[in-house]
């Protein structure tokens, strides 16, 4: 069964700082994608970023990058020049097919 | 375009009541979704539609039951409202459900049933 699982609860960064969060999945498939979430105070949940497993090259948008790591089935989040409207919920997602399955997720304090 | 809407946005139920939750988009997205967010918890999938008139179980598909008569609107219908359903519920579409379409969330409902 796929699992995705998200180590850090709750994590800190000051304000400007980098911050990584860590994403583990198991799955035995080949093809398949990764997202991360974003879910302010608001509730709404917004895409911050997505990467297509076949591609070895690490997605970026902006500020958010990953570390994708397909042999140690991991993917994380690297939050660079952290701001005050970065703090909130993380998911981490994994969707093969019509699946999609998301992690516990990481909230994030940004320290002013 | 309004995205993916929901209503309520809060409501409180009591044991054995019973209610529908709204949820319409106005992307022409064919595939639509129902979760439910427990406190600290991700998102459990409980139903998806892959197209008006189909319908599928997801992860916790018990004690809801959906409908799709049309591309737009997806409801998620409540029988006997149970203290454990009491949860944040979330619809989203998607263009297509697989690849790198994301799904395009809805603002929630919160729903306590006492």
């Amino acid at each position: 069964a796929q699992t995705v699982t998200q180590s850090q609860p709750e994590m800190s960064v000051q304000e400007a700082e980098t911050v990584t969060l860590s994403c583990t999945y198991d799955t035995s498939e080949s093809d398949y994608y990764l997202f991360w979430y974003k879910q302010p105070p608001s509730r709404q949940m917004i895409l911050v970023i997505r990467q297509e497993a076949y591609k070895q090259q690490n997605a970026t948008e902006n500020r958010f990058s990953v570390n994708f790591q397909k042999a140690a089935k991991s993917f994380s989040l690297k939050i660079s020049d952290s701001q005050l409207g970065d703090a909130a919920m993380y998911f981490c997602a994994y969707r093969i097919d019509d699946k999609i399955i998301f992690g516990k997720g990481t909230r994030l304090h940004i320290l002013p | 375009n309004a995205g993916v809407t929901q209503t309520p946005k809060f409501r409180i139920l009591k044991i054995g009541q019973s209610m529908t939750l709204q949820c319409t988009q106005d992307m022409n997205h064919n595939y639509m979704y129902w979760y439910r967010q427990d406190p600290g918890m991700g998102l459990k999938l409980i139903y998806y539609s892959v197209g008006a008139g189909i319908t599928d179980k997801g992860e916790v598909p018990n004690g809801y039951n959906v409908s799709r008569s049309t591309t737009e609107d997806f409801p998620l219908r409540l029988e006997l409202a149970a203290p454990s359903q009491t949860s944040v519920y979330f619809c989203a579409s998607s263009y297509l459900a697989s690849g790198m379409y994301e799904q395009y969330f809805g603002p929630g409902t919160r729903l306590t049933v006492t």
